[in-house]
């Protein structure tokens, strides 16, 4: 089945203690992002990856870090999270756009929670 | 730039009635034009999309016209259910989303 995992699904965490989300694709898509989901302000993106080795930032970069060691795996890492990064989270992926396969496909989300 | 603007929810309705939900853009070229939709504790799924002018997306009784010359993408339903409540997303190419508009409807 194609799809994009999550994990954790859900985190409490302290200020300062780092923390990593992974996603992980099995549609071998290029194109992997992610986003935080925050009452009144819709879905923005953080970071995205046109391909391995190839990261980019979103609207919204500060305090977090990804990496794209490999073409399935995006993880979203948080090095000193702070209370303003409590949020949803979701992870997406997709083919080269303006292609049949540009459609974005998402994880089922992880809420985090920073005290 | 690139934006999306998407209507204010929410948006209350009864059982039939008629949906609309305003989305236009503004953007250099012709972008791919994305609904999804998020139910209640879920991820986001793909509703329908349009990839070119005067494309019409359809999908589960939801429909959207790429209108190139009012740069909009309007999700239209002629009879909603109760089951159609969920917040839904106008997205632009991959990029740029609406912030979302929220559907209750009441039976």
């Amino acid at each position: 089945e194609a799809q994009v995992t999550q994990n954790p699904r859900y985190l409490i965490t302290v200020t300062g203690k780092k923390l990593t989300v992974t996603c992980s694709q099995n549609m071998n898509h290029e194109y992997m992002s992610w986003y935080r989901q925050d009452p009144g302000l819709g879905l923005r993106q953080i970071y995205y990856s046109m391909n391995v080795e190839v990261t980019d930032k979103g609207d919204v970069p500060e305090g977090y870090k990804v990496s794209r060691k490999e073409k399935r795996n995006f993880p979203l890492i948080l090095e000193s999270p702070s209370p303003n990064q409590t949020s949803l989270y979701f992870c997406a992926s997709s083919g080269p756009r303006d292609t049949s396969t540009d459609t974005q496909y998402f994880g089922p989300g992880t809420r985090l929670t920073v005290l | 730039g690139n934006s999306v603007t998407q209507m204010e929810g929410p948006v209350t309705l009864s059982e039939e009635a008629f949906l609309t939900i305003n989305c236009t853009y503004t953007a250099t070229g012709y972008p791919s034009l994305f609904w999804y939709v998020q139910y209640p504790g879920e991820g986001l799924q793909l509703l329908l999309k349009a990839t070119k002018a005067d494309d019409k997306g359809s999908n589960k009784g939801f429909e959207a016209t790429y209108r190139k010359e009012t740069t909009s993408f309007h999700l239209e339903k002629g009879s909603v259910q109760v089951s159609d409540s969920a917040v839904y997303f106008c997205l632009f190419q991959k990029l740029v989303f609406g912030t979302g508009t929220r559907l209750l409807v009441s039976p």
